[in-house]
């Protein structure tokens, strides 16, 4: 079946660094989603992208849907210690509702 | 409602009891999701209510497991015979119509079997 590789797992950088996490697919994804969960909390739906090459961006967060529509990444411009969680990217599965997550990249952020 | 809720936020079970968790999606929303989260793991769908019905249940790992929707609204998760590998925080999510929109997170049930 479908399955989303996200790397890396886990990324400490020191406040004011960037940080970068990348989706990979080895089948065409449809769209993707990305979505972050805090510690102890529960995924909050980020964005989504559905066009290729398309890029989208929310103050310092920068989202990429590759030109094949096999890849994605989220960059964090300048990292503050409230972007501390675990970034997840996700996509539909086929044509139901089915939503495929990756592993998750864990951010920690230095003060 | 104004989000989604579950109940309980914390069940605690001896292995081998039955446990029932439940969903109340956001008002109007026809699609409703279960995931799993064991501790520091990434989220694993469990099943899929597009209305009342599932189309898609290929993630529940084993027969102890099954859902149901009823009224396009509450759902209820039922886990028996717990094990100990159960234990996991267990997500509801719905979205409005369903593939391809945003789904909207409840706080989740943790659950811990002893």
């Amino acid at each position: 079946g479908q399955q989303v590789m996200q790397i890396p797992q886990y990324q400490h950088v020191q406040e004011g660094e960037d940080f970068t996490t990348y989706c990979n697919s080895s089948t065409t994804l449809s769209n993707i989603q990305w979505y972050k969960q805090r510690p102890g909390g529960h995924p909050v739906f980020l964005i989504q992208l559905v066009k290729s090459g398309e890029v989208k961006k929310q103050k310092r967060l920068t989202f990429q849907f590759g030109e094949a529509k096999k890849n994605s990444s989220l960059h964090i411009t300048a990292t503050q210690t409230t972007d501390v969680g675990t970034y997840f990217c996700a996509s539909f599965s086929g044509n139901t509702g089915k939503l495929i997550f990756g592993q998750g990249t864990t951010l920690q952020v230095k003060p | 409602g104004a989000g989604v809720s579950q109940s309980p936020s914390n069940k605690v079970t001896e292995k081998g009891k039955d446990v029932e968790l439940r969903c109340d999606p956001i008002s109007g929303h026809t699609a409703l999701y279960w995931y799993r989260q064991r501790l520091g793991q990434g989220l694993e769908f469990l099943i899929y209510f597009q209305g009342n019905s599932a189309p898609d249940k290929s993630g529940l790992p084993s027969d102890r497991f099954s859902a149901e929707r009823t009224g396009e609204s509450v759902s209820t998760l039922t886990i028996q015979r717990t094990q100990q590998e159960d234990s996991a925080v267990y997500l509801c999510a719905s979205s409005l119509l369903g593939r391809g929109e945003t789904q909207y997170f409840g706080p989740g049930t943790r659950l811990l079997v002893l």
